[in-house]
């Protein structure tokens, strides 16, 4: 069965950090490009980052760019999200995808909730 | 920014009935490259449709979906209970290159 489990949410103080990992199972990691999506309380989804199979090439959100850094490690199957000098907006459902023919997504996670706050 | 916009923000339908759901862009979706998810409180969301109008695996065929440019629909023939749930709309392009409708929420009357 094809799953993706993200971990690492929680409460943090603004300005603090926090590191996102998602476990993948199921298919072939390595050749799968992934995507973090967000949304916060009553808003839309918002993308945030993504990365492709080998992890040499990253996009971000210009919301997030230079705060957070997208990552993964394919021997472990594991995508992560390092996410610093954090701000209320960031409070959100942060959400591990699978991209699908580039454009699409084709696998959620079930979403691991971030709570930016003093 | 590609912003989608979704109507109506609600559906109230029965089961039987056939639901058609909008989303309109605010500049033309490149490629059609418009996807469709449902999403159910406490699960994953789940693709639907892709490319505007191509069926994920697995999704049944009461499910459709068409448009071009900046209209999309999304259609449901008939509706099944569990069926009740929230749609929502991604387009890739552009920059950001994802957006996402902000969702009809489709519940039964």
């Amino acid at each position: 069965e094809v799953q993706l489990l993200e971990s690492g949410g929680g409460l943090v103080q603004p300005g603090g950090s926090l590191r996102l990992s998602c476990a993948a199972s199921g298919f072939t990691f390595s050749n799968s490009a992934m995507r973090w999506v967000r949304q916060a309380p009553g808003k839309g989804l918002e993308w945030v980052s993504s990365i492709n199979g080998p992890g040499d090439d990253t996009y971000y959100a210009d919301s997030v760019k230079g705060r957070f850094t997208i990552s993964r490690d394919n021997s472990k199957n594991t995508l992560y999200l390092q996410m610093s000098s954090l701000r209320a907006e960031d409070t959100a459902v942060y959400y591990c995808t699978k991209i699908f023919l580039s454009y699409y997504i084709d696998v959620w996670g079930k979403g691991t909730t971030v709570s930016v706050s003093s | 920014e590609i912003v989608l916009t979704q109507s109506p923000g609600t559906l109230s339908l029965s089961p039987g009935e056939r639901a058609t759901l909008s989303c309109r862009a605010s500049q033309s979706v490149s490629n059609s490259y418009l996807a469709w998810y449902q999403h159910k409180p406490g699960q994953p969301p789940r693709l639907l449709i892709y490319a505007a109008s191509s069926r994920a695996t697995g999704i049944p065929d009461r499910f459709s979906g068409s448009g071009s440019g900046t209209d999309f629909t999304l259609t449901i023939s008939r509706l099944e209970p569990e069926d009740f749930a929230m749609y929502f709309c991604q387009q890739y392009g552009g920059s950001p290159p994802i957006t996402f409708g902000q969702g009809t929420r489709l519940e039964i009357k």
